[in-house]
């Protein structure tokens, strides 16, 4: 099985900050890597399929890039809608989430 | 856009059968580009992909490996709804349980674009 780590599992931030997450497979995935946002008591929303491309309707300050095993998410300026969970996740094979990285206001 | 609206009862005990469903608007269960799938997600497991179904020429289906024992899952083309039974709960199964929904134009084995609201299962006596 494939497994997905990210990192950090909790980041601070402040409104305006440039964000960065990683996230890692276990195994080359290529670019089958998806990236969700979630919100308390909320279903996770799509942000990102196939490593880099913005699904329809997310803001273009999100964005994503890399490919094989190690990817990113980047927020290039964190807005208040935007302190929430978010979660990698690979499709090359059965679907495998990452743990998730919570965004907090520092 | 589609809609996802599930439905459940919000409590089982051990040893019987969880059942959720989830009425599908706006697309069809019958679409040849999409995969209808079920997630749930609990504080000690996370986000976990529990299976998929889609039709093509047929009806197929894919379990995870963890509960391919214990799972069905099923479509219903008169109600155009999706069904999720999980048979032998554990307190280990209590989470919320998501329908979702995976376009072919993501690719692989797809992302997931269009969500249900989520139904809290508890395994409890």
């Amino acid at each position: 099985d494939i497994q997905m780590t990210q990192s950090p599992s909790f980041l601070s931030a402040s409104v305006g900050d440039r964000v960065t997450i990683t996230c890692r497979a276990s195994q080359d995935i290529s670019d089958f890597l998806n990236w969700y946002q979630q919100k308390p008591g909320k279903a996770p929303e799509l942000l990102i399929y196939g490593a880099s491309t913005l699904q329809s309707g997310v803001p273009s300050r999100f964005s994503g890039s890399g490919s094989g095993t190690d990817f990113t998410l980047t927020i290039s300026s964190l807005q208040l809608e935007d302190f929430a969970s978010y979660y990698c996740q690979q499709s090359y094979n059965m679907p495998v989430f990452g743990p998730g990285t919570k965004v907090d206001i520092k | 856009q589609g809609q996802l609206q599930q439905s459940g009862p919000g409590q089982v005990k051990p040893s019987q059968t969880l059942s959720v469903t989830c009425a599908i608007s706006g697309d069809s269960v019958s679409s040849n580009s999409v995969t209808w799938n079920w997630i749930r997600q609990s504080p000690s497991r996370g986000l976990e992909w529990l299976g998929r179904t889609y039709h093509r020429s047929e009806w197929y289906t894919d379990y995870a490996v963890s509960v391919k024992s214990r799972i069905r899952m099923s479509a219903d083309t008169s109600r155009n709804q999706l069904s999720l039974q999980l048979n032998s709960v554990t307190p280990d199964d209590t989470a919320v349980y998501f329908c979702a929904r995976g376009p072919s134009y993501t690719s692989g084995w797809y992302a997931f674009d269009i969500w249900g609201q989520g139904t809290m299962v508890t395994v409890s006596s």
